[in-house]
């Protein structure tokens, strides 16, 4: 079955840069038209995209936090690693990955459980 | 301020019938973007609930039921039920955020 699971640091001060690492099983990353977004959800907030990585290495990212980004795959490792720079408070957020793939619409059709990251010195 | 407008809460009683709104532009739902909805249980990740607009995943109860009309997208839960609480979101596409995904703000369903 397909699973997809968060990892990286609970706790960052701010400025530093976080690494995010999403290891999924059940499905492979170089499927044509399998995609692999981050998204996160402040405390008591909406959901918030962040970034995504396509099978052919197709990158894109939110506009907003673009400058902050970077999204990168490991095939051979079934994992796909979110960088974010400068990080801030308002960055503390549960992230998540998720899959999507046309199949299912262009929607996120698995989930990993998130990821608590709190930013604070 | 979210790219689509749901709103903040709805509420009905156990058996009932509830719709949950997400309202876009003409840079989003407008233009032909289909609409996805998630539900998501406390203190859980979010759960595909209907996809393409009107498409069930398997497993997922026909209770659920959704629909996009113009700019517009609603969710349907008939036969209202206490574990239907939980936080529900849409999601689509904006052409003018270069095809970055966008979410609505979230609905709080209470099941009275």
């Amino acid at each position: 079955q397909v699973t997809l699971r968060e990892s990286g640091p609970a706790l960052v001060k701010p400025t530093q840069t976080l690494t995010l690492t999403c290891t999924f099983s059940g499905f492979s990353l170089s499927t044509s038209g399998m995609c692999v977004s981050w998204i996160r959800q402040p405390p008591g907030k909406a959901l918030e995209w962040l970034a995504r990585i396509d099978w052919d290495d197709d990158k894109y990212y939110s506009t907003s936090l673009k400058t902050r980004l970077t999204i990168s795959k490991d095939t051979s490792k079934n994992q796909v690693v979110l960088t974010m720079t400068n990080m801030d408070p308002v960055d503390t957020a549960t992230y998540f990955c998720a899959r999507k793939y046309y199949a299912s619409g262009e929607s996120f059709d698995y989930w990993g459980q998130g990821t608590l990251v709190t930013v604070s010195s | 301020q979210s790219v689509l407008t749901q709103p903040p809460s709805v509420s009905g009683a156990p058996g009932q019938r509830v719709t949950i709104s997400c309202t876009g532009s003409s840079s989003n739902i407008g233009a032909n973007y289909d609409v996805h909805w998630y539900q998501q249980l406390p203190g859980t990740a979010p759960k595909l609930l209907i996809y393409a607009n009107s498409n069930r995943p398997s497993g997922v109860p026909d209770r659920f039921s959704g629909s996009k009309s113009g700019t517009s997208a609603s969710l349907a839960i008939t036969g209202l039920q206490a574990e239907d609480e939980a936080d529900y979101y849409c999601q689509s596409y904006d052409s003018s955020l270069s095809g970055s995904v966008v979410f609505g703000g979230g609905t709080k369903l209470t099941v009275l």
